[in-house]
């Protein structure tokens, strides 16, 4: 049972370059999300989709977009990155609605944009 | 923001002792979470507690809540080396969860 996968774990951009992060669950979850992880600021929600078909903003999308491709596969993507996205990128899903339940979280993708 | 505040923000204490860590929000919730993070990995959630319930337990852990106060504390009892992590509130709202900064917990052998 892989829970949720993200890939890729680790990328290196160029300023200006674009990247769409994928992530995939094999749980039958409904909610999706995006969170990003700086240190000292804790986790940020960045995009969040309550079932297939619906995205939301959270507290920081610009720069973001996302696509949820089908109840499985929630992608995000950086059209043009900037330094300042140089983060750790979670993705996460539950079965409840948004907040309800209890967030299962993929391992992570390490992005740097130079 | 909406982010809550946890403290300390890093503990170290050695194994055998008991560890707790408290976190504070700013708007009414359903419930509130706690998740583990071990270094480099993904976070995994401990426990749920309720905006109705003051207090829950799982096995070494030990959770209250005080709405009144916008107030959560997690408890760990007879910590060991594994518990060495960090671990985050996170509060329900609406549609959202928002996670505080967290506390980087170390348990010494």
């Amino acid at each position: 049972n892989a829970g949720v996968t993200q890939t890729p774990k680790f990328q290196v951009l160029k300023t200006g370059q674009s990247m769409t992060l994928q992530c995939a669950q094999d749980m039958n979850h409904n909610s999706m999300y995006w969170y990003r992880q700086d240190p000292g600021m804790g986790l940020r929600l960045i995009y969040y989709s309550a079932s297939e078909g619906t995205t939301d903003k959270g507290e920081v999308p610009n720069g973001y977009n996302v696509s949820r491709l089908n109840k499985r596969e929630f992608s995000l993507r950086l059209e043009s990155a900037a330094p300042s996205q140089t983060s750790v990128y979670f993705c996460a899903s539950t079965l409840a609605a948004p907040g309800a339940g209890e967030l299962f979280f993929g391992e992570g993708s390490r992005l740097t944009v130079l | 923001s909406q982010q809550g505040e946890e403290d300390p923000q890093a503990l170290s204490i050695q194994e055998g002792e008991n560890a707790t860590m408290n976190c504070s929000y700013k708007t009414s919730i359903n419930n509130l979470q706690w998740y583990r993070q071990n270094s480099g990995r993904g976070l995994v959630h401990l426990i749920l507690i309720r905006s109705n319930e003051r207090e829950k337990h799982s096995g070494r852990l030990r959770v209250t809540l005080d709405t009144s106060k916008k107030s959560s504390s997690l408890l760990i009892t007879a910590s060991r080396a594994a518990d060495t992590a960090s671990y985050f509130c996170a509060n329900n709202s609406g549609s959202r969860l928002t996670f505080g900064e967290g506390t980087q917990l170390t348990v010494n052998p």
